[in-house]
């Protein structure tokens, strides 16, 4: 199966910081998307990327798909508490469909 | 209000006794599926479907089994749970495959 690198695998950050993060895959996907699961829950989507080079934004969120369609990049400003969470990247291949390995993010008030 | 329902929310159970999740969506959605979730592995899909009567392997299916007889329905079957399959567990649905609306999981222990 497709394996989807994330990074950082974690990160702690104060409130009020901008995050950065990424995820990687050895093959070339036509859809990016980027979900967010919060404690207990199941995944949210966020953002969702359709073109090579797409920049897409969701408030204090934006993404972008990676020109080589093997990234993409997940960029949130001006952290604040509720931004906990794992974050994944995802996509289909196929009638498939994967996420990444997660970026746990922490925020300090 | 749209939503995909799984249950139970927690099991657990022991080795060899067979049992079922179930996952209901209210959306009308054709695309359904089932992934487990561990520490530092993401989810990985274990099944999905199409829709009524289609469904397929995903990356780990060994130990699990699925159906597909009405469109709203996808339950999860383990004929005889071994304890690797202590994990969480999610369904999801989509009307395209791309965007997945998932339920809020059940953990399950198997001793």
């Amino acid at each position: 199966g497709q394996q989807l690198n994330q990074s950082p695998q974690s990160m702690f950050i104060q409130e009020g910081e901008d995050v950065s993060m990424n995820c990687t895959s050895s093959s070339i996907f036509n859809t990016w998307l980027w979900y967010k699961q919060d404690p207990g829950e199941g995944p949210v989507l966020l953002i969702a990327l359709y073109k090579a080079g797409e920049l897409t934004s969701n408030g204090r969120l934006t993404a972008q798909f990676g020109i080589t369609r093997k990234d993409s990049f997940l960029n949130i400003s001006a952290s604040i508490p509720s931004d906990v969470g794992i974050y994944f990247c995802a996509g289909p291949v196929g009638n498939q469909f994967y996420f990444g390995t997660g970026t746990s993010l922490t925020v300090i008030p | 209000e749209a939503q995909v329902t799984q249950n139970p929310r927690y099991l657990i159970t022991v080795t060899g006794k067979k049992l079922t999740v179930t996952c209901s969506q209210n959306m009308n959605h054709e695309y359904m599926s089932w992934y487990r979730q561990d520490p530092g592995l993401g989810l990985r899909q274990i099944y999905y479907s199409m829709n009524v009567e289609v469904t397929d392997k995903g990356d780990v299916p060994e130990g699990y089994k699925v159906s597909r007889k009405e469109k709203r329905n996808f339950p999860l079957i383990l004929e005889s749970p071994s304890p690797n399959q202590t994990s969480l567990y999610f369904c999801a649905s989509s009307a395209n495959r791309d965007i997945q609306y998932f339920g809020a999981g059940t953990r399950l222990s198997v001793l």
